[in-house]
């Protein structure tokens, strides 16, 4: 099952407004990540939030994590058609003493000009 | 500055036969990972290999085989591939991993289609 699942799992939205992602896990953790993929190519690291932060900012990017409700957000602002991505939360979990990534389906975002 | 690539870019093959597909980073990143995307499953994990000679099974394994002699690459082996492994392969490479998980740089990714 997956750790993280992001919500919703797609959004349309015109240039210039915010667009706001959702990304909720079930167990504890150390870090979570935010992932952005444009179609047809590999995924692209946006920014890291440790488990003891509840904000963080790079560019027009803007994540919250909320640990005790198990869930994070990502904002963008300011939105631009560049931006039209799928974006993925991802979220560590410890197996065979190795603590690796588990990533969520993503979310879709559409920005129109 | 390469940093990780694939190959083949596109592959297409018949069931029962076996194909690779080749990462290879130019970073000399200690861990490496294949992942499988598919439609309403995002990303999950095949193998992973903390170092060379070291490798090991993530959620999906099943069918899939590799190997890491040398640190820059990762090759992934289906031995007899079916039709519920047609689907898009990434390769991923990190610094570290262990007790902090860190960013991981992902290739292009491959799209193989099995007939």
């Amino acid at each position: 099952s997956q750790q993280g699942e992001e919500d919703p799992q797609a959004l349309s939205i015109q240039e210039g407004e915010n667009a706001t992602m959702n990304c909720s896990y079930k167990t504890s953790i150390n870090n979570l990540q935010w992932y952005r993929q444009n179609s047809g190519r590999g995924l692209v690291h946006l920014i890291l939030i440790r488990s003891n932060e509840r904000e963080k900012h790079s560019g027009r990017l803007r994540v919250t994590l909320d640990t005790s409700k198990k869930s994070s957000s990502l904002l963008i602002t300011a939105s631009r058609a560049a931006d039209t991505a799928s974006y993925f939360c991802a979220t560590d979990a410890i197996s065979g003493g190795y603590n690796k990534l588990i990533f969520g389906a993503g979310t879709r975002l559409a920005v129109h000009p | 500055d390469a940093g990780i690539t694939q190959s083949p870019r596109y592959k297409i093959t018949e069931t029962g036969r076996q194909v690779t597909l080749m990462c290879h980073q130019t970073w000399s990143h200690s861990y490496m990972f294949w992942y499988r995307q598919d439609l309403g499953h995002g990303l999950r994990l095949i193998y992973y290999s903390a170092a060379a000679d070291i490798t090991d099974k993530g959620e999906v394994p099943d069918g899939y085989v590799v190997s890491r002699s040398k640190t820059e690459n990762f090759p992934l082996t289906l031995e007899s591939a079916t039709r519920s492994q047609t689907s898009v392969y990434f390769c991923a490479s990190s610094r570290g991993g262990g007790a902090s998980t860190d960013t991981q740089y992902f290739g292009p990714g491959t799209r193989l289609t099995v007939l």
